[in-house]
């Protein structure tokens, strides 16, 4: 079975700065799917961001990036440029690549951006 | 929007009472996904539905079931609740099943259910 721990329950950025959110997984699997979710206060999960692990490039989109460390089991969001509407909680997610069809999402990380 | 609707929004029941949650997936998706969201267990996996026919188990009470109709719309149903059951449930829906590339779960609003 997977695991995925997200060590920060709460983070506050200023505006315009950049934050990390840090996530670590556990998995024997070789072949797997990795995501950000973000969830404002309307509570909609919205996909942030993918990365498959057989890629070695990190996501980006926009102003949202990855740091993924395959070795290290670690799968880092950096949001640069902060946002009044970044304010969110946000969920790491595992996904394997094949054989299974649930995620496995970590506990969250309530991210505050203060103007 | 994701296109997924799930009804009702919000749900306000007693212990002991059986109620029924409704999603429907986005038009072309044949999976169906439902997660319970708690601030307990946070967010768990409960069960897939491919095309009609269930596909995947996870941490779902034996007193939790779920069905999906013809026309690919699902129902979850909870009965003998209890406090413990008040969460957010989500519904999500993708075109295939995972294991044959990259699925994306589109993710409903959620129905909020508290038990009283």
């Amino acid at each position: 079975a997977q695991t995925v721990t997200q060590s920060q329950p709460e983070m506050s950025v200023q505006e315009a700065e950049t934050v990390t959110l840090s996530c670590t997984y556990d998995t024997s699997e070789n072949n797997y799917y990795l995501f950000w979710y973000k969830q404002p206060p309307s509570r909609q999960m919205i996909l942030v961001i993918r990365q498959e692990a057989y890629k070695q490039q990190n996501a980006t989109e926009n102003r949202f990036s990855v740091n993924f460390q395959k070795a290290a089991k670690s799968f880092s969001l950096k949001i640069s440029d902060s946002q009044l509407g970044d304010t969110a909680m946000y969920f790491c997610a595992f996904l394997p690549g094949a054989g299974s069809y649930q995620l496995t999402f970590g506990k969250g990380t309530k991210l505050s951006v203060i103007p | 929007d994701s296109g997924v609707t799930q009804t009702p929004k919000h749900l306000i029941t007693a212990t002991g009472q059986r109620v029924t949650l409704r999603c429907s997936p986005r038009s072309g998706d044949l999976s169906v996904y439902w997660y319970q969201q708690s601030l307990d267990q946070g967010l768990q996996f409960l069960i897939q539905y491919y095309n009609g026919e269930e596909r995947a188990k996870g941490n779902i009470l034996e007193r939790f079931s779920a069905q999906q109709f013809p026309d690919l719309h699902s129902e979850l149903n909870l009965s003998s609740l209890e406090l413990g059951d008040s969460a957010l449930y989500f519904c999500a829906s993708s075109d295939g099943l995972a294991g044959e590339g990259y699925n994306e779960q589109f993710f409903g609003p959620g129905t909020r259910l508290t038990v009283l």
